[in-house]
């Protein structure tokens, strides 16, 4: 069974600029992650889904920051107007939670904002 | 706002030793999970500990749970090079401590 797939798996931006990330979840996994770890930091949820609907984003910087899963399935993190604060690897994770919400993270989009 | 923290920034022990990794947590929980990482990889869960349970085992793995002074302890036996790694708590969402790197030396 394939993992949590993330792409890109590195981005370099100028102060500025947008990016977007991408996140296919293991199949069948109904709750979505997304989460922030800088550098020698634990991860940092940002935002997490069920099937399509957003059940928490409180930590989601709403000015620059969003995140889609339209149908449930893949999702997309966005960053507009990057900035040098924003430099750190995003995880995306997956589990279904009647199956005892293991979660399974993928490998990361490590992000440097220059 | 963390929930819950590992209590060192990093050990180092030798290969065949044991080690144990410190957690405490803030507010009352239902599970409290232990996770590790290494280098380039998102974070792996090892062990899930529910607030009814005092003890759990995976392998050379023991998690413990003292939910009367909300702490919790990851014990490693026969420690080898591979163990070497953050390794993290976590409640809730889940969210996570700043971790504890593990060092494992041959």
């Amino acid at each position: 069974e394939a993992g949590v797939t993330q792409s890109p798996r590195y981005a370099v931006l100028q102060e500025g600029q947008a990016v977007s990330f991408w996140c296919d979840p293991i199949s069948g996994h109904d709750t979505l992650y997304w989460y922030q770890q800088p550098r020698d930091q634990g991860p940092q949820l940002l935002v997490y889904f069920r099937d399509e609907a957003v059940i928490d984003n409180s930590q989601l910087p709403s000015d620059r920051f969003s995140a889609v899963r339209p149908k449930g399935t893949n999702s997309t993190l966005k960053i507009q107007s990057a900035k040098q604060g924003d430099t750190a690897t995003y995880l995306c994770a997956s589990s279904f939670i009647t199956g005892g919400g293991e979660q399974y993270f993928g490998p990361g989009t490590r992000l440097t904002v220059l | 706002s963390q929930l819950a923290e590992e209590n060192s920034w990093a050990l180092s022990v030798h290969e065949g030793e044991s080690v144990t990794v410190n957690c405490s947590y803030k507010t009352s929980i239902t599970a409290l999970q232990w996770y590790r990482q290494k280098s380039g990889k998102g974070p792996a869960q090892l062990i899930l500990i529910r607030s009814n349970e005092r003890e759990k085992r995976n392998g050379r793995l023991r998690a413990t749970l003292d939910t009367s002074s909300q702490s919790s302890s990851l014990s490693i036996t026969a420690t080898r090079c591979e163990d070497t790694a953050v390794y993290f708590c976590a409640t809730g969402a889940p969210r996570f401590g700043a971790g504890t790197k593990l060092s494992v030396k041959p």
